[in-house]
């Protein structure tokens, strides 16, 4: 079975710029979140997503968005990039709403900010 | 503010000893209390998970052990084996997505 895919794997943008990254969660899972993990830390909830709504948001401001589609993919967009948004962002997908303690996460994209 | 305190920052361990990951926390609205491994170009991969209910659980090689009143949890791996190096992450979730990491662990074990 397909893991959790996140794609790209790598990106380089510039301060200022905008920044889109994707996540196909395990077939049958319907819950999305997103994670930023900067280099030497653990992961910091971003978003979680269940049927294509927001059900969780974390302490990000709101030049960080997503959204799910009905195919239960998502999308993580970071507008008025930063240097500090350079980190690996993560997508972890799980069966159902409540059961986040079982999610799987994807590989990350690597998101560096010049 | 950390909510999830983790500690050693790293750890080396001889083959076949024990390794033992220490974290804490503030937060008694914590109730699920998962350990991750992570290997480099990876994401983390959930290990082991205990509820505050229960005061150990053991998975093959790996147990966790908890403190309810001292608000403690630890890791321990016994056997460490080379295959074992990764980094390690405690992590404390409340009302089932506030999901807080802690720093994370880099154990190197030797052969």
């Amino acid at each position: 079975d397909a893991g959790v895919t996140q794609s790209p794997t790598h990106l380089i943008k510039t301060r200022g710029q905008h920044v889109t990254l994707r996540c196909s969660p395990i077939s049958g899972h319907k819950s999305v979140s997103w994670y930023q993990q900067v280099l030497g830390q653990g992961p910091q909830f971003i978003f979680q997503y269940y049927e294509k709504e927001e059900r969780g948001r974390g302490n990000f401001p709101d030049r960080f968005s997503a959204r799910q589609f009905p195919n239960y993919s998502s999308e993580l967009n970071v507008n008025a990039l930063l240097l500090g948004d350079s980190a690996l962002y993560l997508c972890a997908s799980s069966r159902a709403l409540k059961r986040v303690e079982t999610q799987y996460f994807g590989p990350g994209t690597r998101l560096l900010v010049l | 503010q950390q909510q999830v305190k983790q500690s050693p920052q790293s750890l080396i361990v001889q083959k076949g000893g024990i390794s033992i990951i220490n974290c804490a926390y503030e937060n008694t609205a914590f109730d699920y209390f998962p350990w991750y491994q992570q290997f480099p170009g990876k994401g983390p991969a959930l290990l082991i998970a205990i509820r505050p209910d229960v005061s150990e659980k053991k998975e093959g090689r790996f147990t966790i052990s908890f403190n309810k009143s001292a608000k403690q949890f630890s890791l321990h791996i016994m056997d460490s084996q080379p295959g074992d190096s990764a980094t390690y992450f405690c992590a404390a979730i409340y009302n089932f997505n506030k999901f807080y990491f802690g720093s994370g662990t880099k154990l190197n074990v030797k052969p």
